[in-house]
């Protein structure tokens, strides 16, 4: 089974907008980490955002947002004010801690690719 | 201060010849990790340096591949006897702790090395 799932291959929104980019998890590891970062098509990866497993509180960062809903095992990104330079590709990530040997390495998702509409 | 860098930007190369693809981590970072990104397979992990301690080889592909990190700095990765489905963009990360920080340790990128095979 895939780990980390984003359903969306491409997504349009429409400048100044909000979008919400969707992804979920399936872990049997009590303490995770969550990822998401943007890749534009110079290729370089860039980190968004973080979530925690045990976070309390949905992380924000700037423009984004993330929509943690742990018993749904889903870690959304919510991106408000889109702007031209937010078309990229999008990559949800995680990171297991306590699965033993690969615990250091992200699993990433298929990723998502972006297109603001001015 | 300076991010991940990695050379080349681009090597094209013939099959069957050897290339060596070069990493220079965040200063102070101590984990180093090599990703592979292909259309088909997507963002793979291939291998994972901590410190001094020995990699963590488990996502190397095949024989051919190997790396090294001399001085828990720079670190080179090799393919030997290229093939084509050796083409694709070789990510280069660090991290301040690796594994062991829990689940927060962001993950940094390099710009990649796009690697064709003729």
């Amino acid at each position: 089974a895939q780990k980390i799932t984003q359903t969306q291959p491409g997504m349009f929104v429409q400048e100044k907008e909000a979008v919400t980019l969707d992804c979920t998890y399936d872990t049997s590891d009590p303490s995770y980490g969550l990822f998401w970062y943007k890749q534009p098509s110079s290729g370089e990866m860039i980190f968004l955002i973080y979530q925690g497993s045990y976070d309390q509180q949905n992380a924000t960062e700037g423009r984004y947002s993330l929509n943690f809903q742990k018993a749904r095992k889903s870690a959304n990104l919510v991106i408000s004010a889109s702007q031209l330079g937010d078309s990229a590709m999008y990559f949800c990530a995680m990171r297991e801690v306590y699965s033993g040997a690969g615990s250091y390495q992200l699993t990433f998702g298929k990723g998502t690719k972006l297109s603001v509409i001015p | 201060g300076a991010g991940v860098s990695q050379s080349p930007s681009n090597k094209v190369t013939e099959k069957g010849k050897d290339v060596e693809l070069r990493c220079d981590p965040i200063s102070g970072h101590t984990a180093l990790y090599w990703y592979r990104q292909s259309l088909g397979q997507g963002l793979e992990f291939l291998i994972y340096f901590q410190g001094n301690s020995a990699p963590d080889k488990s996502g190397l592909p095949s024989d051919r591949f190997s790396a090294e990190r001399t001085g828990g700095s720079v670190s080179t990765l090799t393919i030997q006897r290229t093939q084509q489905e050796d083409s694709a963009v070789y990510l280069c990360a660090s991290s301040l702790t690796g594994g062991l920080a829990g689940g927060r340790d962001t993950q940094y990128f390099g710009p990649g090395t796009r690697l064709t095979v003729l």
